[in-house]
């Protein structure tokens, strides 16, 4: 089937740390694999993007890796932000449906 | 563009009570889901329309939940009767074939 696991929460980190959030994922098939977030009273945002293996999304600082061998597809951002605070959520599509993980909660504190 | 609409934003009612759900898709999307996000836990899909057809339902509670997209378009999700354990963040969700999601605000519902 197919599925996604992310790092439970809460992180917490100070202003300029580097972050890791780590997703693995099951699937059949070629799936693509995307990061959203969630800040505050909002709704879901696509944050970035990887359609196929070895390919790179990035988008706003963040970056992930598409990565076949290890079934994984870790969210990095090398100085988080204050306003980076939010819920992450790892999600994979084979196709028409979408897969989310169970989000993993960031506070960025000055 | 405009974004996905939903409403109401908040709702409180008590267990055995119905309560409904709104979602506006985006213009010309075609797909529209319906996710349940429980504190906590990630969104899981409830069901899935491709235009004014049911692709996935395999998730959705029949004996309680129900859902329509009269005309393709705008989209009602019904509980009734409401449990607990029905509290949640209701999402509403669109895309054109093979783009990305745009979700909705959510309504975040309490049964009290």
């Amino acid at each position: 089937g197919n599925s996604v696991t992310q790092m439970e929460g809460p992180v917490t980190l100070s202003e300029e740390a580097f972050l890791t959030i780590n997703c693995t994922y099951t699937a059949t098939g070629y799936p693509s694999l995307f990061w959203y977030v969630q800040y505050p009273g909002e709704g879901l945002q696509l944050l970035l993007k990887a359609t196929k293996a070895d390919d790179k999304g990035s988008n706003k600082g963040f970056e992930a890796t598409y990565r076949k061998e290890t079934t994984s597809f870790h969210l990095e951002k090398g100085s988080v932000q204050v306003s980076d605070s939010a819920v992450y959520f790892c999600a994979l599509t084979p196709g028409n449906q979408f897969y989310f993980g169970t989000g993993t909660s960031l506070t960025v504190i000055p | 563009e405009a974004g996905v609409a939903q409403s109401p934003r908040y709702k409180i009612i008590e267990k055995r009570q119905s309560v409904a759900f709104w979602c506006n898709p985006i213009s010309g999307h075609a797909t529209l889901y319906w996710y349940q996000q429980i504190l906590g836990q990630g969104p899981k899909l409830l069901i899935q329309f491709q235009n004014n057809g049911v692709v996935d339902d395999s998730q959705l509670p029949k004996d309680r939940f129900s859902a329509e997209r009269l005309k393709g378009v705008d989209s009602t999700l019904k509980i009734q009767p409401a449990k607990l354990e029905d509290s949640a963040v209701y999402l509403c969700a669109s895309r054109r074939v093979n783009e990305k999601l745009f979700f909705g605000s959510g309504t975040q519902l309490s049964v009290l």
